[in-house]
């Protein structure tokens, strides 16, 4: 079965740091470009940013909102996606998806997503 | 502000039809393709087309999509109860730094 699952949610105080995973099965994760999406309470779903595959680099591209902040990156090996998330602020409460694109380089739709986890930015 | 722009809500009956419009510029719309998300309420989103007009494996063909310069349209035949969620169109933007741009999301609602 083709999955995705995150983890590493919670509750995190501003300015710290979390950091999410992304575990895929069911598919060879490698030749996959792999997104995070966020859905923060009463908004729409907000793109955070992209990792293309190896054969592409591995380089991300990240939206405005986020970067400098957070940091996507992947580990093929263990078909895993990352989120280091830092400095975070409230305005970054939100169900986190990760979500994978066949095209490794980019401007492909979002084919897998996973279940999401929750991050809530409070003190 | 989403940089595309959908209506907030439709409506309509059970096995009637919706259409969901889907506003964009050249930047995005204009110059890449168009996929639509479903999600469910409680749910993650799924994919139900992309690359404009074209649906993944197991999306029935009540769901169609199509595009017309820097707009899409995603229609929603034989309207069911099961399909009240929230819709939302999404592309890539062209640029130097290319990022993907989701519109507000549409609330179906079946009456």
């Amino acid at each position: 079965e083709v999955q995705l699952v995150e983890s590493g949610g919670g509750l995190e105080q501003p300015g710290r740091s979390l950091r999410l995973s992304c575990t895929a099965s069911g598919f060879t994760f490698g030749d996959y470009g792999m997104s995070w999406v966020r859905l923060a309470p009463g908004k729409g779903l907000e793109w955070i940013g992209f990792i293309r595959t190896k054969n592409y680099g591995g380089t991300a591209q990240y939206a405005a909102s986020v970067k400098g902040r957070f940091t996507i990156s992947r580990e093929d090996s263990k078909s895993i996606a990352y989120l280091q998330m830092n400095s975070l602020r409230t305005e970054d409460t939100a169900v986190y998806y990760c979500a994978g694109s066949r095209s490794g380089w980019g401007f492909d739709a979002f084919y897998i997503w996973g279940q999401g986890t929750m991050v809530t930015v409070s003190s | 502000q989403s940089v595309l722009t959908q209506p907030p809500s439709v409506s309509a009956a059970p096995g009637q039809k919706v259409t969901i419009s889907c506003s964009g510029s050249t930047s995005d719309i204009g110059n890449n393709y168009v996929s639509w998300y479903q999600q469910l309420p409680g749910t993650a989103p799924r994919l139900l087309i992309y690359e404009n007009t074209n649906r993944p494996s197991g999306i029935p063909d009540r769901f169609s999509g199509s595009k017309s310069g820097t707009s899409a349209t995603l229609g929603i035949t034989g309207l069911q109860t099961g399909d009240e969620a929230d819709y939302y169109c999404g592309a890539w933007s062209s640029g130097l730094n290319a990022v993907y741009v989701f519109g507000g999301g549409t609330k179906v609602t079946v009456l």
